[in-house]
């Protein structure tokens, strides 16, 4: 299993610029999530999936766009980049966070780390 | 709303020591979930340690364990016999039961190891 991938490993992208950030899994998880890193942030949820066609808001959704049309790949799109929206971006998955009293492990890729000048 | 406050920015130890670090928690959740992850200097996230809120036996994994204390909304995480590879962020996170999918992380503990 190759996990957790996501492309590109950086990007540079001028004000203003869309692009899409690309994850994909092969373990059939049902829950795929993005975070951002910054620095002395921690990780912050910007949007995730409980499966195929569901897709909801995290803590910092503003400026970031979602869609889950098959189980493997949840693309994060940035609609108009902008400076603040420099980061470190993980996408991550699990079967599901918990379920029947049990608590799942995400699975994270290796991230992206995106700048926009 | 979930919330999770790691209050040590930066902690360092001594190689064969052990280390402790301070992580706490709010949550309305009676059902929760809380996890220790490590972020080495190759930036991957690897899963640490997880503890169910229900259970209330300590997790443990090898030289890893936590001092979970419910009431006080308090999950800490040992290191015993410190490493040079332990050297990384450590991160707290939580997440709520039910139909709460969301994981709140806190902002991190640099741990550094000196030989």
């Amino acid at each position: 299993n190759a996990g957790v991938t996501q492309t590109p490993k950086f990007q540079v992208l001028k004000t203003g610029q869309s692009m899409t950030l690309q994850c994909a899994q092969d373990m059939n998880h049902e829950y795929m999530s993005w975070y951002r890193q910054d620095p002395g942030m921690g990780l912050r949820l910007i949007h995730y999936s409980v499966g195929a066609g569901i897709t909801d808001q995290g803590e910092v959704p503003n400026g970031y766009n979602v869609s889950r049309s098959t189980t493997e790949d949840f693309p994060l799109r940035l609609l108009s980049a902008a400076p603040s929206q420099t980061s470190v971006y993980f996408c991550a998955s699990s079967y599901s966070l918990m379920s029947a009293g049990a608590a799942y492990e995400q699975y994270f890729g290796p991230g992206t780390r995106l700048t926009v000048t | 709303a979930q919330t999770v406050t790691q209050s040590q920015p930066e902690m360092s130890v001594q190689e064969a020591e052990t280390v402790t670090l301070s992580c706490t928690y709010d949550t309305s959740e009676s059902d929760y979930y809380l996890f220790w992850y490590k972020q080495p200097p190759s930036r991957q996230m690897i899963l640490v340690i997880r503890q169910e809120a229900y259970k209330q036996q300590n997790a443990t994994e090898n030289r890893f364990s936590v001092n979970f204390q419910k009431a006080a909304k308090s999950f800490s995480l040992k290191i015993s016999d410190s490493q040079l590879g332990d050297a990384a962020m450590y991160f707290c996170a939580s997440v709520g039961g039910g139909s709460n999918y969301k994981l709140t992380f806190g902002k991190g503990t640099l741990l550094t190891v000196n030989p």
